[in-house]
C-alpha cells in the first residue's frame, strides 16, 4: 500500500534559520505531491504542488521542494524562516487513477525560537 | 471569495447519538471530499463526490458512516450511533474540477471537532 513518511515529529529552529522537513513516499510510479500548512483553528492551506516538470517547485510564502526521484523524497526548504511560520506541515501524496484520494504524512510540528 | 466552511466547528455528544457535520463547499467548485484527522495524524481520506454523485466511499469506516450532497453543493457527513472511537476533526475539501483523472488541488475547511463522551 501507499504510504507516505514524515520523520520528524517536531522540529524546533531559530527565526532567520533555515529549515528542512523530510517527506518520503512509497510509491511505484511518481505520484502527484503537496504540501499543506495547518496553522490552529486554520484549515489545511496549500503551500505547493509537484505534478511533472521541474524537480524544484516555488511554492507561497517563500516555501520551496525539491522533489527525487532516486530517494522517493520531497523535502520542503525555506531559506530563511519567520515566527509566523509556527505550524503544523502535512506532506500529501495522490497516486494513478485514485489520485483525488489524498495520503497524507503524520505531519511535522515546526516550532520557532525567536 | 469565500473559502470552505464547515458547521458546526465543534460538536461534543454522547455516545449512541446521531451527528450531522455540515459542509459548504466554494461556489463552483465541483466536486466535494470528506477526510478525517485523528489526533496527531494526517487526515484520510473517507469519501469523494462530483457534483451530487457520490463517486467513491471506499473510506467510510462502516455503514454508520454516511454522506451525501444531493444537490451538488453543500454536503452533509452523517454518523449513526456514535463511538468514542469516532471522535476526530473532520475536514472538508472541493475543487473546481473533477478530482477524477485530474490533478486538482484541494481546498480545505477548517474542520468539525467531534468529541463523542
Amino acid at each position: 500500500a501507499q504510504s507516505v513518511t514524515q520523520p520528524d515529529i517536531h522540529i524546533t529552529v531559530s527565526e532567520g534559520a533555515s529549515l528542512e522537513l523530510r517527506c518520503n513516499y512509497s510509491y511505484g510510479a511518481t505520484p502527484y505531491l503537496f504540501w499543506y500548512v495547518q496553522s490552529p483553528g486554520q484549515g489545511l492551506q496549500l503551500l505547493l504542488k509537484y505534478f511533472s516538470g521541474d524537480t524544484l517547485v516555488q511554492g507561497i510564502k517563500g516555501f520551496e521542494a525539491e522533489f527525487k526521484r532516486s530517494q522517493s523524497s520531497f523535502n520542503l526548504r525555506k531559506p530563511s524562516v519567520h515566527w509566523s511560520d509556527a505550524a503544523e506541515y502535512f506532506c500529501a501524496v495522490g497516486v494513478g487513477d485514485s489520485s483525488y484520494k489524498l495520503i497524507f504524512g503524520s505531519g511535522t510540528r515546526l516550532l520557532v525560537r525567536p | 471569495g469565500a473559502g470552505v466552511s464547515q458547521s458546526p466547528r465543534y460538536k461534543v455528544t454522547k455516545r449512541g447519538q446521531d451527528v450531522a457535520l455540515r459542509c459548504d463547499p466554494i461556489s463552483g467548485h465541483v466536486s466535494l471530499y470528506w477526510y478525517r484527522q485523528a489526533l496527531g495524524q494526517g487526515p484520510e481520506f473517507l469519501t469523494y463526490f462530483n457534483y451530487e454523485a457520490q463517486q467513491d466511499k471506499s473510506g467510510l469506516p462502516n455503514d454508520r458512516f454516511s454522506a451525501e450532497r444531493p444537490e451538488g453543493s453543500i454536503s452533509t457527513l452523517t454518523i449513526q450511533r456514535t463511538e468514542q472511537r469516532d471522535s476526530a476533526m473532520y475536514r472538508c475539501a472541493s475543487s473546481l474540477r473533477s478530482g477524477t483523472g485530474n490533478q486538482e488541488t484541494q481546498y480545505f475547511g477548517p474542520g468539525t471537532r467531534l468529541l463523542v463522551l
